[in-house]
């Protein structure tokens, strides 16, 4: 049973859009994390969340990205004027349950496609 | 420097193989050392964790972690095809600093 499931799983959106790309947590977590993955590249750490709050953030997370928790369970990531090289696999991650805050499970991923 | 260094292969072995993977780093404040496997276009799956030093065990899977000379290592004995795929390690302060990835293919 995975601790948390993303939507969409594929988006395809035009260079300037906004997106937004979603992680659902099967059961209540605090901490969340974002990561991105850069076809052929190593998967980079965007930002993390606790508690409704960014408690830390990469020079890749500049002012074009957001992080919300709309409705308490729901946690999104915006991305507002999408460029070219936005396009990428997006994961959140949330820590195992019971167990330290740095391991971390991932989500299946957003594949995020600019054209 | 990078913070953690893997290499990306590809590595191909015969099924049957002990398989050695292994990154270092730089960052001695690193206390959590991760392996996940990925498979193409999905998420990161955690293989094992271990804490500070020392070895951890995990069915055909070993992680070592020498922490005096910053190098971690992950042990896969009698590899199976199905261990295809790619490796990750991962160090931990917080937030998962990733190494490159290293490429395996195990042939029938």
């Amino acid at each position: 049973e995975p601790e948390v499931t993303q939507t969409p799983s594929h988006q395809v959106t035009q260079m300037g859009q906004e997106v937004i790309l979603r992680c659902v947590p099967i059961s209540n977590h605090l901490y969340f994390y974002w990561y991105r993955q850069i076809l052929g590249q190593k998967v980079e750490f965007l930002v993390s969340f606790y508690n409704n709050e960014i408690s830390e953030k990469s020079e890749i997370f500049d002012d074009q990205f957001s992080v919300e928790r709309p409705d308490g369970s729901n946690f999104t990531l915006k991305i507002r004027s999408t460029k070219l090289e936005d396009s990428a696999m997006y994961f959140c991650a949330t820590p195992l349950a019971g167990l330290s805050t740095d391991t971390q499970y991932f989500g299946p991923g957003t594949r995020l496609t600019v054209l | 420097q990078k913070e953690v260094e893997q290499d990306p292969g590809p590595l191909s072995v015969p099924e049957g193989a002990i398989v050695s993977l292994n990154c270092t780093y730089s960052n001695s404040a690193f206390q959590y050392f991760m392996w996940y496997r990925q498979y193409s276009r999905k998420g990161p799956e955690l293989l094992m964790y271990t804490y500070s030093s020392g070895n951890k065990e995990d069915g055909r899977f070993t992680a070592q972690v020498d922490k005096s000379s910053k190098y971690i290592s992950l042990f896969i004995r009698d590899s199976q095809p199905s261990d295809s795929a790619t490796y990750l390690c991962a160090m931990s302060g917080g937030k998962l600093i990733f190494g490159q990835g290293t490429e395996l293919s195990v042939k029938p």
